[in-house]
């Protein structure tokens, strides 16, 4: 693919429920972020792999969120126990190598906790 | 440790020029700069790795400064499609690897 995507690219879902958000990163990026952007605000990291090293998995909000990455590739993020503060836009990242490269980022999405 | 950007909004004419700050209170490895716009991704501007450095393209130039505290982004002759909200971004290191932490956001409105 020419870019970073990501899917669904909206989802609601009611409080309690388990969501699962995927991104694909553009062929041959070995890095891969996960940020959250609140209406209005601005963006949160959420955690980064870099080829097949252990993420530092601090900056998750809290034990609800897990992240993982298959194969170097693909990467998705699951949030389990939904609440209405999780509402925001998920935004995937991926670049050529370590945090100095440019990040290409995917079109996000939309998550609305009811 | 997140960067601090000023102004945090800033509204201008078409043909003016801003100017928009990110500080740290510590040395950054590195600083980029994004620009994202309204119900869109952010876009990659450029990225400044040396104290003193100082690069641009078109009329959207930056510099870091040499203590690699503080870098400020310079649009001159604005235009409409300079709109949108910029960050500045940079790596920390973190529990054996990296995070990514954006600066506060300046909010840009170039109007006609």
């Amino acid at each position: 693919g020419a870019g970073v995507s990501q899917s669904p690219s909206n989802k609601v879902t009611e409080k309690g429920k388990d969501v699962e958000l995927r991104c694909d990163p553009i062929s041959g990026h070995t890095a891969l972020y996960w940020y959250r952007q609140s209406l209005g605000q601005g963006l949160e990291f959420l955690i980064y792999f870099q080829g097949n090293s252990a993420p530092d998995k601090s900056g998750l909000p809290s034990d609800r969120f897990s992240a993982e990455r298959t194969g170097g590739s693909v990467s998705t993020l699951t949030i389990q126990r939904t609440q209405q503060e999780d509402s925001a836009v998920y935004l995937c990242a991926s670049s050529r190598g370590t945090a100095y490269n440019e990040q290409f980022f995917g079109p996000g999405t939309r998550l609305t906790v009811l | 440790q997140q960067p601090v950007q000023s102004p945090q909004a800033v509204i201008l004419r078409e043909g003016e020029d801003a100017v928009i700050n990110c500080s740290s209170s510590k040395a950054l490895y590195s600083v980029h700069w994004y620009r994202q716009k309204h119900g869109e991704a952010p876009v990659f501007l450029m990225i400044l790795l040396k104290g003193g450095e100082q690069k641009g393209h078109d009329k959207i130039s930056a510099s870091f400064n040499e203590k690699k505290q503080q870098s400020s982004l310079y649009l001159t002759a604005s235009q409409l499609s300079y709109s949108g909200t910029y960050f500045c971004g940079t790596e920390a290191p973190s529990s054996g690897t990296y995070k990514y932490i954006f600066g506060t956001g300046t909010r840009l409105k170039v109007l006609a």
